[in-house]
């Protein structure tokens, strides 16, 4: 089972101001198809999870250009530009690399 | 719109069953895979199960031998059959889309309640 790692666990930010999170896997997220299936997911307080990023750096549909992925092979990070009220939650990092699926531990964002 | 609802959650005595349903609206839904996703209270996220097109399953260890997950195209509706229920499944159970650009998963249903307690 791949193990994911975020850090750090729990983020204050100052609103209008940048923040950022990391997520590694235990091994390299890369298929034989030279894919690598690393999304990020946003969850706010009583509400279902939903997609932010696919396939490391893609915006699914809807999402705010604030939000941005990066990374490769075994380590990835959201950004966030300026974070906003309503970014306030939960994030996380999910492979979809390797059954089965996994998910990181989720960030806390919250408003400093 | 694409939509996932969630039904059959319910309190269950441990060493009991449930079947929960989804049902799907707003999109193709014999051309998507499907997963199921829980969250324990106050607990981050699982991954339980998928289904393929073709219904291929995967399971995470933990519910191998206890769940099954089917589907029934001509209704639009994913299920999940839970058996030998213990305290540790007690969670939210999410209906999940996957996708049809990617490996993973998309769209989220609302979650559905099982609750495993005597």
């Amino acid at each position: 089972e791949i193990v994911m790692t975020q850090t750090p666990l729990s983020s204050p930010v100052i609103l209008g101001q940048p923040a950022s999170i990391s997520c590694r896997s235990s091994q390299s997220l890369v298929d034989r198809d030279g894919n690598t299936s690393l999304s990020w997911l946003h969850q706010r307080p009583g509400q279902p999870p939903r997609l932010l990023i696919y396939k490391i750096f893609n915006q699914f549909s809807g999402v705010p250009d604030r939000f941005s992925g990066s990374g490769a092979g075994t380590d990835f990070t959201l950004k966030i530009s300026r974070v906003e009220a309503e970014d306030v939650g939960v994030y996380y990092c999910m492979q979809s690399t390797q059954f089965p699926h996994t998910f990181g531990q989720g960030t806390k964002l919250e408003i400093k | 719109e694409v939509q996932l609802v969630e039904s059959g959650g319910a309190l269950v005595q441990p060493g009991g069953s449930l079947r929960l349903s989804c049902a799907v609206s707003g999109f193709t839904f014999s051309s998507h895979w499907m997963h199921w996703v829980r969250q324990p209270p106050g607990k981050g996220l699982v991954w339980v199960s998928r289904i393929d097109t073709e219904t291929n399953t995967h399971y995470v260890d933990s519910v191998k031998g206890r769940f099954t997950i089917s589907r029934d195209n001509a209704k639009n509706t994913l299920y999940l059959h839970m058996s030998s229920l213990r305290a540790e499944d007690t969670a939210v159970y999410y209906c999940v889309r996957g996708s049809r650009d990617w490996v993973g998963v998309d769209v989220w249903g609302q979650g559905t309640t099982v609750t495993v307690s005597s």
